[in-house]
């Protein structure tokens, strides 16, 4: 089984929708949790961190829910320069190593 | 700012042929990785890098080697290079320590050098 497990997509959505995508992770010493954006043939960028308590960033609000072991990502009012891969992370706080899924993928069009 | 510049941006090597991507940092990270990534596929990391003169290896490792010399520079060697290695490598740095980590979760990433090999 993989660390970090997310459903490829694509996610193919109309500009202006609302799309949520979740990430499980195995691995219950996981501590620390990101979502990085990946535009096509370019390099994955840290889109934001995700905190205990839930955090929002314009558009985006991260969640995690560590019972179920499992964050999520909402977007919302969804533009055209929102379609990328999205890559959840995880890390373990006694490593300085971070775990990439395998990213979702999001198409949103006019 | 430069930030994390890899070269080459692309080869193509055949098999039992060696080389080395090159990578170099501006921003006095002490923390250096490299990932590949193979379509479809999280990046997998190959080795990592705490500080000059230490480097340890990540999930992937064989069929590679590193070293660090210096703070800036972070040199990935194929060596015998084999069709399972053809991938696209990323090189990355951070600014370090396990809380610096924890709170940003930043890596910088450089621009990725694609690898094929015939």
């Amino acid at each position: 089984r993989k660390e970090v497990e997310q459903d490829p997509g694509p996610f193919n959505v109309p500009e202006g929708a609302t799309v949520a995508f979740n990430c499980t992770y195995s691995n219950s010493a996981s501590q620390s949790f990101f979502w990085y954006r990946q535009d096509c043939r370019k390099e994955p960028k840290l889109l934001m961190s995700v905190y205990s308590s839930g955090n929002e960033d314009g558009r985006f609000t991260a969640q995690l829910n560590r019972a179920s072991q499992y964050i999520s990502l909402l977007i919302r009012d969804s533009k055209l320069s929102d379609s990328a891969t999205y890559l959840c992370v995880v890390k373990r706080d006694s490593s300085y190593k971070l775990i990439f899924g395998s990213g979702t993928r999001l198409l949103v069009r006019p | 700012n430069a930030g994390v510049t890899q070269t080459p941006k692309f080869r193509i090597l055949k098999i039992g042929q060696s080389m080395t991507l090159q990578c170099t940092q501006d921003m006095n990270h002490n923390y250096m990785y490299w990932y590949r990534q193979d379509p479809g596929m999280g990046l997998k990391l190959i080795y990592y890098s705490v500080g000059a003169g230490i480097t340890d290896k990540g999930e992937v490792p064989n069929g590679y080697n590193v070293s660090r010399s210096t703070t800036e520079d972070f040199p990935l060697r194929l060596e015998l290079a084999a069709p399972s290695q053809t991938s696209v490598y990323f090189c990355a740095s951070s600014r370090g320590g396990l809380r610096g980590i924890s709170n940003t979760g930043e890596l910088f990433f450089g621009e990725g050098s694609r690898l094929t090999v015939l």
